[in-house]
């Protein structure tokens, strides 16, 4: 199994401001996973991040509002630009690991995010 | 396209009692399927999976899910629920060729005392 730090775990900010959120993993991954978590509802995968290559987005999400850093296997940054009261969410790191046959995936605590 | 359906918003049930939490699966080819738990502030656990073989998988903390594919369904039981039961339930499939995880909307199990 995969042990994986998020910080900070929750954070008050203010409209139009930045959050970047950090993701450390204790051991070496090839993908990292980045979803948000809106009040009340399901999980939705943001974007994949690979180290030495730009992140993967899914439709609904870009780049520049949501940049994402890879710089090494074991971490990974995304943060949440010009914010707005509508990207109040639980944010999720997450890594795949092997168990078994298949993969499974390995969350995070979260980052809870309020935006005024 | 993947898609997974838990039908009931919130299940309540008393200490003791046997629980279901209902999944519904959409995916081409044979999937893999996974039940997660969420408990108040903290991240995703994951709880167990199907790949392949027996229909019925036991996983963590006296959980068991039964695949049945003529329904497509993936229901996640337990014979005797506890209080500390209690939390937020997703089901997530994954077809053999896709990258990616799809989750359910989730289900809220309150188990009361």
């Amino acid at each position: 199994s995969a042990v994986i730090s998020q910080k900070p775990s929750r954070d008050i900010c203010q409209r139009g401001t930045s959050l970047t959120i950090q993701c450390q993993v204790d051991s070496q991954v090839t993908m990292m996973f980045w979803y948000r978590q809106q009040p009340g509802q399901s999980l939705t995968l943001i974007a994949t991040a690979n180290q030495g290559s730009e992140a993967t987005y899914e439709s609904g999400f870009v780049i520049d509002k949501f940049p994402i850093s890879r710089p090494n296997l074991t971490f990974s940054t995304l943060t949440v630009s010009n914010m707005s009261p509508e990207d109040s969410s639980i944010y999720l790191c997450s890594v795949e690991g092997v168990q078994g046959l298949t993969n499974i995936q390995y969350f995070g605590a979260g980052t809870r995010l309020s935006v005024l | 396209a993947q898609s997974v359906a838990q039908p009931e918003d919130q299940v309540n049930v008393a200490e003791g009692n046997p629980l279901t939490v209902k999944c519904t699966y959409s995916v081409s080819g044979n999937p893999y399927l996974f039940w997660y738990v969420q408990y108040p502030n903290r991240g995703l656990q994951f709880l167990l999976k199907y790949i392949t073989g027996d229909n019925l998988v036991k996983g963590s903390y006296g959980f068991e899910a039964e695949f049945n594919k003529s329904q497509t369904s993936f229901h996640l039981k337990k014979p005797s629920a506890l209080v500390s039961d209690s939390a937020l339930y997703f089901c997530a499939v994954r077809d053999k060729r896709g990258q990616n995880f799809v989750f359910g909307p989730g289900t809220r199990l309150s188990v009361l005392p």
